[in-house]
């Protein structure tokens, strides 16, 4: 089945830009979604899907791009309130099956 | 704006069974796909099944063998995951999740606050 990887990882101060990567074979092929979760047992949030489209009520910080073998996801002027984990998400191949990274814990500092 | 509760955790012992429920509101229920979704402690998101707007089409995970079935009760706005042979492995926070059916790919775009499931003994 498809593999998504992603740091476990990424630290940035507040007002820089952080870039949380998702890698995948030829991942370009696919329409790579986002999602922001801040804690368990709150409810995740799609922050982009389609590689590059951010739902209504999304601040313009965040922005994706899909390349070759990653996508990434980049968090402009980053505040304390993205602190959270990041996931990205993909449909699989060839089965109805939606499959996710192994999440990139977003620390600012 | 869409609401989606999640209910009927609990604890439960091993080889047990657990039904959970999640209430939909403020979207027509009866046009979209759903899914379930579970975090296990300290690890990450795992799709666990989904099921089409009529219950024509329903996908499982492969890990979960046949012991879980999910259902949907149109006319009453909900979606339903039946948990049956339950190990420690099934433990998670589980999330119901609406689904955007794209021409070659689905995402979620509202999801539930989630109910927690342990199993132990």
């Amino acid at each position: 089945s498809y593999v998504l990887s992603q740091p476990p990882s990424v630290s940035v101060a507040p007002g820089k830009t952080a870039r949380i990567t998702c890698g995948g074979d030829d991942i370009r092929s696919k329409s790579v979604h986002w999602y922001q979760h801040q804690k368990p047992g709150q409810a995740p949030v799609l922050v982009i899907y389609d590689d590059t489209d951010r739902p209504s009520g999304i601040p313009e910080r965040f922005s994706g791009s899909n390349s070759g073998n990653t996508a990434t996801l980049t968090i402009s002027w980053v505040e304390a309130g993205d602190e959270a984990d990041y996931y990205c998400q993909v449909w699989g191949t060839n089965d109805d099956h939606p499959v996710f990274g192994g999440g990139t814990k977003l620390t600012v500092l | 704006e869409v609401q989606l509760v999640e209910s009927g955790g609990g604890l439960v012992k091993p080889g047990g069974s657990l039904r959970l429920s999640c209430a939909a509101s403020r979207f027509t229920f009866s046009t979209y796909t759903m899914s379930w979704v579970r975090q296990a402690p300290g690890k990450g998101l795992e799709w666990v099944s989904s099921i089409s707007s009529g219950s024509n089409y329903i996908y499982y995970a492969d890990s979960l063998k046949g012991r879980f079935t999910i259902s949907r009760d149109n006319a009453k706005n909900s979606l339903y995951l039946q948990m049956n042979s339950l190990r420690a492995d099934d433990t998670a926070v589980y999330y119901c999740a609406r689904v955007i059916v794209g021409a070659t790919t689905r995402n979620f775009d509202y999801w539930g606050q989630g109910t927690l499931v342990t199993v132990s003994s």
